[in-house]
């Protein structure tokens, strides 16, 4: 079974300063994704991550692919309340049509 | 109206009660998923459909049962729930883009609907 295990479950920091979370495996995914849920929505799609190694930003958003495709970083420079969410990783099942395992999440509290 | 919308928001049923939750996409996607949210737990998937072809059912209780009677709109028909069943349902849906349906790059998922069982 392709689990995703996310780390920490919760996390609070101060506006300003930065954070990671992380997203592990024991076992290789042909791509990542990573979501971002807020209070009473839906997880938003973030971005996502094919080759191993890789590197992408978006603003203030770090995300890092393992090289060995099993697991995968988000880093926030100086946080903000309005990056306080449940940021999910999420992983496409081998010889599933259409099914993507998701870790549980961790919950990011940034406070001003 | 863009998206993906669920409908209700929010719901509370009792143990005999019969409800539907809708959801209706305005992407022009050709796939669209159920999915159920717990507390502290991984996002669980229910169904699967393609071109409103059913492709999963992941051992979902036979007291959940899902429609999709065109590619922009999906159902799931709720009867005799037990409490345990009180959730955070999603609606999901993407572009298949591989010719097996193997790469599907990314959901765009609809609000949910919360539901409580009583």
């Amino acid at each position: 079974t392709q689990l995703l295990e996310q780390s920490p479950q919760f996390l609070s920091i101060q506006e300003g300063e930065n954070l990671t979370v992380y997203c592990n495996s024991s076992s290789v995914f042909s791509s990542l994704q990573w979501y971002r849920q807020e209070p009473g929505e839906g997880p938003v799609l973030l971005v996502t991550v094919v080759t191993g190694g890789e590197v992408k930003k978006l603003k203030r958003l770090t995300f890092q692919f393992g090289d060995a495709r099993k697991d995968s970083s988000l880093h926030i420079t100086a946080a903000q309340p309005g990056d306080t969410g449940l940021y999910l990783c999420a992983g496409p099942l081998t010889d599933s049509w259409g099914k993507f395992q998701f870790g549980a999440g961790t919950q990011v509290v940034v406070t001003p | 109206e863009t998206g993906v919308t669920q409908t209700p928001r929010h719901l509370v049923m009792g143990m005999t009660n019969k409800k539907s939750l809708k959801c209706e996409q305005h992407l022009g996607h050709n796939a669209m998923y159920w999915y159920k949210q717990s507390a502290k737990k991984p996002l669980e998937l229910m169904f699967v459909y393609s071109l409103e072809e059913r492709v999963e059912n992941n051992s979902v209780p036979s007291r959940f049962s899902p429609e999709c009677p065109n590619s922009s709109h999906l159902f799931l028909h709720l009867h005799t729930l037990q409490p345990e069943d009180s959730a955070l349902y999603l609606c999901a849906s993407s572009q298949d883009l591989g010719a097996g349906g193997e790469m599907v790059w990314g959901y765009t998922f609809g609000s949910g609907t919360r539901l409580t069982v009583v």
